[in-house]
């Protein structure tokens, strides 16, 4: 059964930077047809997709972080990683990582996340 | 970008039939996908492509997806199935992952 844990700090300061690792078992991230992403969501709302990123190294990114995020692979630990720089109270939130599935329905390429971490807090505050 | 919009809530009594909307411009040309979030839990595919469910999701959960409206439709609903419900999809022209806005889901 795949499972992914989020790692890092529960608190950031304001300005500084976010840092989140997400350790994928029971498989490897290494493996087409699928994306590995962040997703998050701030307390008493909604879901905010961040970015995903594919173990090639190609990404995706929310254009509402582009200017402020990173996110990386290592396939070695068969892990991923998000940096979001020059945080503010507005960043604070549960963050999960997920795995995206790749799939062609109606003709067309589609991704959904069918595997969560069971998510991360992360305040930011002085 | 492309927005997703859904009822802030719905509610339903146990036994009866909850169904979710969730609007965007010709959605209908998309594929949609639907996450179950119950209090203190991460999110939990519960249909994806339109209608289809993973393995261990109840038949009860089921999706239909035409013109400006998809819909999440839960039958014979269960205390259990209090939650918030979250529709998805793919933008292929702004390569991006969109959520709806979230729907509560009370039983009665």
């Amino acid at each position: 059964q795949l499972q992914l844990q989020e790692s890092g700090p529960g608190l950031v300061k304001p300005w500084e930077t976010l840092s989140l690792t997400c350790t994928v078992s029971g498989g490897s991230v290494s493996i087409n047809g699928y994306y590995w992403g962040w997703i998050r969501q701030p307390p008493g709302k909604g879901l905010e997709w961040i970015g995903t990123i594919h173990y090639s190294g190609s990404t995706y990114y929310n254009p509402s972080f582009k200017s402020r995020v990173t996110i990386s692979v290592d396939t070695s630990k068969n892990q991923f990683s998000l940096k979001l720089n020059s945080v503010t109270a507005a960043d604070t939130a549960l963050y999960y990582c997920a795995r995206a599935a790749a799939d062609i329905a109606v003709a067309e390429l589609t991704y959904y996340f069918d595997y969560w971490g069971q998510g991360t807090l992360v305040t930011v505050s002085s | 970008s492309y927005v997703l919009t859904q009822p802030p809530s719905v509610s339903v009594a146990p036994g009866q039939t909850a169904r979710i909307t969730c609007g965007g411009n010709n959605i209908g040309r998309k594929s949609v996908h639907w996450y179950q979030q119950k209090p203190g839990q991460a999110p939990v595919l519960v249909v994806y492509d339109d209608g289809d469910r993973p393995s261990g999701i109840p038949e009860r959960f089921s999706g239909s997806n035409s013109g400006n409206t998809a819909t999440l439709t839960i039958s014979r609903v269960e205390p259990g199935d209090e939650a918030d419900y979250y529709c998805q999809v793919w933008d292929r022209s702004s390569e991006q992952y969109v959520f709806g806005t979230g729907t509560q889901v009370t039983v009665l």
